[in-house]
């Protein structure tokens, strides 16, 4: 079945620190896979996507994913946190079956950022 | 350019009732899909339409209806509403409806059920 995993549920950084956010996923086929930002009663914003190619991609707010096909990860990393990173963030992979695509997410991960 | 637009922003209605929801995608996208966040889950598909037609459906009961205009505005319709129909509802526009299509979501439509 296809599905996403995010492990980690709430991460607390404090600002500065690098973070690493993991995300594994589920799916037969070439994934496309994604990863969003959410505040707090807002909708998604996306950060990054890996279709092909390079497997480190670069997004925007300084975020990067690696795409690691042997582990089924697609980790989200930051070199330096800011206060206003403080956010949910969510790992999606794109699905095409019966003629249309939709989005798998995970659960979300919450982070919050110490001063 | 105007992004995904939503309206109502929020929407408090009781149980057995019904709601309607509207989304407007972005200029030139011609899908619009419909998901639904619980409070502390991550979104779940409800319907992908395309050129006005639904072209899937998520795991969602009959309840849930939905339609594309001309214009390629939505509405996604709850009938006889549940206090568990309670959650943001997103939707998001992409060009197309193929895999590598990116969706662009909306700030979404908050409904409580009371």
């Amino acid at each position: 079945a296809q599905s996403v995993t995010q492990p980690d549920i709430h991460i607390t950084v404090s600002e500065g620190a690098s973070l690493e956010l993991r995300c594994n996923y589920s799916y037969g086929a070439t994934p496309y896979l994604f990863w969003y930002v959410q505040s707090p009663g807002q909708g998604l914003q996306l950060l990054l996507k890996y279709f092909s190619g390079d497997t480190l991609v670069q997004g925007i707010k300084g975020f990067e994913a690696e795409f690691k096909r042997s582990q089924s990860s697609f980790n989200l990393r930051k070199p330096s946190v800011h206060w206003s990173d403080a956010a949910e963030y969510f790992c999606a992979v794109a699905t095409f079956s019966g003629g249309y695509n939709k989005l798998i997410f995970g659960a979300g991960t919450r982070l919050a950022v110490h001063p | 350019d105007a992004g995904v637009t939503q309206s109502p922003t929020h929407l408090i209605k009781t149980r057995g009732q019904h709601v309607t929801l509207r989304c407007s995608p972005i200029s030139g996208h011609k899908s619009v899909s419909w998901y639904q966040q619980v409070l502390g889950q991550g979104p779940q598909f409800i319907f992908q339409y395309y050129e006005k037609e639904e072209r899937g459906r998520g795991n969602f009961p009959d309840r849930f209806s939905a339609r594309q205009f001309p214009n390629y505005s939505s509405e996604l319709n709850v009938n006889a509403l549940l206090l568990g129909d309670s959650a943001l509802y997103l939707c998001a526009s992409s060009l197309n409806r193929g895999q590598n299509n990116e969706q662009f979501f909306g700030p979404g439509t908050r409904l409580t059920v009371l």
